[in-house]
């Protein structure tokens, strides 16, 4: 599965849109895009997933860039709650394997 | 709708002691998965379930550790001779796969957290 880069910490306001990037420059033409959270003491959450077309559900919207090397998460309107590590998975399509979690974006959202 | 549930949350105990974690996973999910995650660190794969098959097991799964899902429901995670390393959150997953159902997402309990004395 290819390796994903992604911002150690980011920062939002209450209120405004929260836009986490992430780099998978090697993906491959089979592999999907996954993005899961972690809040503290809790069990990761999975949010949404995507293979080339933008995709958008009730947690967030998924922006996949043409040549499918980065993506964006977008959180509409960010709230206290969404405070949480953000995690950028690639997987191969129709795989049973396991995820491969990186280190993750810590967003925190401020009052 | 009743998500992945793991028991107990937490355990404590000492070195040398033997641990088991119990994971139910969302009723129709074929698929269960067992991580590990250390403080500050992502999730760790340690083994995966088809049904009752193990199919897969990491090379961090040692001797002492053992999976099982005896009826393709439950699963089971036991480790043997506790050590101080192996303190940590213990995650389990769940998800539906097979024919026409690629990249269904795991769905993840709260895990175990496990604190050796």
């Amino acid at each position: 599965d290819a390796k994903t880069t992604q911002p150690p910490s980011m920062d939002c306001a209450e209120g405004r849109a929260a836009n986490l990037p992430c780099n998978h420059s090697t993906i491959s033409g089979n592999e999907y895009v996954y993005w899961y959270r972690q809040i503290h003491s809790q069990g990761p959450q999975y949010i949404i997933h995507g293979l080339k077309n933008n995709e958008t559900n009730e947690m967030a919207s998924l922006i996949i860039t043409e040549d499918r090397k980065s993506s964006t998460l977008i959180l509409p309107h960010a709230t206290l709650r969404d405070t949480a590590v953000y995690y950028c998975i690639v997987r191969v399509s129709g795989s049973a394997r396991q995820l491969t979690f990186g280190s993750g974006t810590q967003l925190t959202v401020l009052p | 709708d009743t998500g992945v549930s793991q028991d107990p949350r937490h355990k404590i105990t000492k070195r040398g002691q033997n641990v088991t974690f119990r994971c139910d996973p969302i009723s129709e999910h074929n698929r269960l998965y067992w991580y590990r995650q250390t403080l500050g660190q992502g999730p760790e794969f340690l083994t995966y379930f088809q049904n009752e098959a193990q199919l897969e097991k990491s090379r961090l799964l040692s001797d002492r550790f053992s999976a099982e899902r005896p009826k393709g429901s439950f699963s089971t995670l036991e480790i043997q001779r506790t050590e101080q390393g192996d303190s940590a959150m213990y995650l389990c997953a769940s998800s539906l796969g097979g024919s026409g159902l690629s990249n269904q997402p795991q769905h993840f309990g709260d895990g175990t957290r496990l604190s050796i004395l």
